[in-house]
């Protein structure tokens, strides 16, 4: 059984630049979750996707999008970077769209400079 | 404002002894109580959880309890080992519409176990 994968596990911008995350879901996991981690914070509901559309969303504004596809992999795209950007993120995904147990990826940490 | 608090950033537990960790929550509308732990340069790993229709939820040295009245649950590590160090997420979810859950993260809590 494969477990939830991310690339890359680290990225370096600049204010301003787009940036595009990426995620493999677990084997028979239909609905993929992106969660931010600010230092010292817990992690933060960004979106949920399941069958390729964006299935609920949390506090952030529209520059974070993503996209989930058939084989329910999925991508965070974040566009205009700003400062307070500078996260670890984190993809989880769960057999439904219930979220009983989340399985984690081990995030990529992003540094905006 | 923060609908889910770990007010303790930091645990220290002599080994074999119980670890307490605590959670406390705001939002009455949370049906589901999760527990996370994290190891540095790891995702979250999923450790034990409650529905709000009970109080007390148990595996193995890991106990969760809830309080629904006084919106606090604790998770007991009975006895507690080295290899528990790590950082404990308490979580809630809530229904956030269109068919689908989120779950809203306390900023943990890191346990030492010492040998």
């Amino acid at each position: 059984e494969t477990g939830v994968t991310q690339s890359p596990t680290h990225l370096i911008k600049t204010r301003g630049q787009q940036v595009t995350l990426r995620c493999s879901s677990q084997s028979g996991h239909n609905t993929v979750s992106w969660y931010q981690q600010a230092l010292g914070q817990g992690p933060q509901f960004i979106f949920q996707y399941y069958r390729e559309e964006e299935n609920g969303r949390g506090n952030f504004p529209p520059r974070f999008s993503g996209l989930q596809f058939p084989n329910y992999s999925s991508e965070l795209n974040v566009n205009a970077l700003e400062l307070d950007d500078s996260a670890l993120y984190l993809c989880a995904s769960s057999l439904d769209r219930v979220g009983e147990k989340l399985f984690f990826g081990s995030g990529t940490q992003l540094s905006v400079l | 404002d923060q609908q889910v608090k770990q007010n303790s950033p930091s645990l220290s537990v002599q080994e074999g002894r119980i670890s307490i960790l605590n959670c406390d929550y705001t939002n009455s509308m949370f049906d589901y109580f999760l527990w996370y732990k994290k190891y540095p340069a790891e995702g979250p790993t999923f450790l034990i959880s409650i529905s709000s229709i009970k109080d007390k939820n148990e595996d193995g040295r890991f106990t969760v309890f809830l309080n629904k009245s006084a919106k606090h649950l604790s998770l007991h590590i009975v006895p507690s080992q080295p290899g528990d160090s790590a950082v404990y997420f308490c979580a809630a979810r809530a229904y956030s519409g269109a068919g689908s859950y989120q779950l809203t993260f306390g900023k943990g809590t890191k346990l030492s176990v010492i040998p």
